[in-house]
Order: structure tokens, then sequence, then C-alpha cells
């Protein structure tokens, strides 16, 4: 069975800096996708970033990029230029390519952006 | 399009009591999921259908049925509530986007069990 490990329950950040958040996944499978979830207070889940197992190259958007070390079995999340809005409790999770879809989750990191 | 949506987005309940908490998507996906969410804990899935007419038990399964009335909607029903149900339940539909299942969420249904 899967499982997905954030180690940091908090972290905090100054507005306009930048912090990473770190993931950890332990599988026996060779191809699956990894995400990070953003939850803010209102308490919709939205998708951040995915990432191809397959692919070598990190995936961003915008402001996130991911640091995937497949060997390593780590996926971090880097906020660049952070801002009040991207305070949220965040989550990482995983997904195996193809047969079940189901999402395994991390137990999350709440993130604080100090004005 | 709405997406995904829950009712009811709060409930009360007495230990013993059962309820139904509804979810509808309008995406025309063929999978839903029902997720709980408790504190310090990420999302658990509890039952999932990767079409219609088809159920599976996820990882905590005991304690609640579920019903796929069609391809819309997927029902989660606790016939006797217990307060360790206590938590927060997410719907999410899904539909496969070039090898992966990008889910959507619905707002989620707090539910406190007295």
């Amino acid at each position: 069975a899967q499982t997905v490990t954030q180690s940091q329950p908090e972290m905090s950040v100054q507005e306009a800096e930048t912090v990473t958040l770190s993931c950890t996944y332990d599988t026996s499978e060779s191809d699956y996708y990894l995400f990070w979830y953003k939850q803010p207070p209102s308490r919709q889940m939205i998708l951040v970033i995915r990432q191809e197992a397959y692919k070598q190259q990190n995936a961003t958007e915008n402001r996130f990029s991911v640091n995937f070390q497949k060997a390593a079995k780590s996926f971090s999340l880097k906020i660049s230029d952070s801002q009040l809005g991207d305070a949220a409790m965040y989550f990482c999770a995983f997904q195996t390519q193809g047969g079940s879809e189901k999402l395994v989750f991390g137990k999350g990191t709440k993130l604080t952006v100090n004005p | 399009n709405a997406g995904v949506t829950q009712t009811p987005k709060f409930q009360v309940l007495k230990t013993g009591q059962s309820m139904t908490l509804q979810c509808a998507q309008d995406m025309n996906h063929n999978s839903m999921y029902w997720y709980r969410q408790d504190p310090g804990m990420g999302l658990r899935l509890i039952y999932y259908s990767a079409s219609e007419g088809t159920t599976d038990k996820g990882e905590v399964p005991n304690g609640y049925n579920v019903s796929r009335l069609n391809k819309r909607e997927f029902s989660l029903r606790l016939e006797s509530a217990a307060p360790s149900q206590t938590s927060v339940y997410f719907c999410a539909s899904s539909e496969e986007a070039g090898g992966y299942n990008e889910q959507f969420f619905g707002p989620g249904t707090r539910l406190t069990v007295l």
C-alpha cells in the first residue's frame, strides 16, 4: 500500500519570500502521479500542481514549482513570492497510473503567511 | 456548471440516528468518491464508484454504505451514527485526462455526532 508523509505540520513565511513544503512517499509502483492540493479556510480542495512520475522535468505553475526526486521518493512544493492568499493547508497526494484512481493523501502542512 | 455539489453543508446528529449525505456532479464524470477528513489527518477514502452501478470499499468503509443512484449522484449513508464519525465529508468526481484522473471536490459536509 502507498503511504504519503508530510513531516512539517506547520510552516510560516514572510510575504514575498519563498517557502518549501516537504513530502515523501512510499510505493513499489513505477508509474504514478503526484499532486499538491491547497485547502483554504473555506475547506474547498484546490489542485495546485501535478507531476507525472515518468517525466524528469519538474512541474511549474506560475509561482508554484515542485522538486521531484523519484529515486528518493521525494516531492516538495516551492512557493515563490508568497502572498497572503497562499495561507492554507497544503496536502500532498499520490495516485497510481491506471486501474484504481484513488488518491492517497498526506496529513497536510498548515502554511501561515506573515505580512 | 456547478461542478460537485453536496448537501447538507452542516449536520448535527445524535448517536444512533441515521442520515444520508447527497452528492451530485454535472461534469459527466464516470468516477465518484467519498472521503472523510479528521483533524490533523489528510483525506481518507471511504468508498468510491468507478462507474454507474459499481461501488468499492476504500480505506475506512466501516459504518457507511453508498449508492450510485445514476451517473450524476453518489450518496453516503450512515445507518447508526457514532461519535467517531464526527468529521468533514468530501465528495469528489473524476474523469481520466491523459493517463491520470484529476479529482474535483465538493465543498464538504461538516457532520457532528453527539
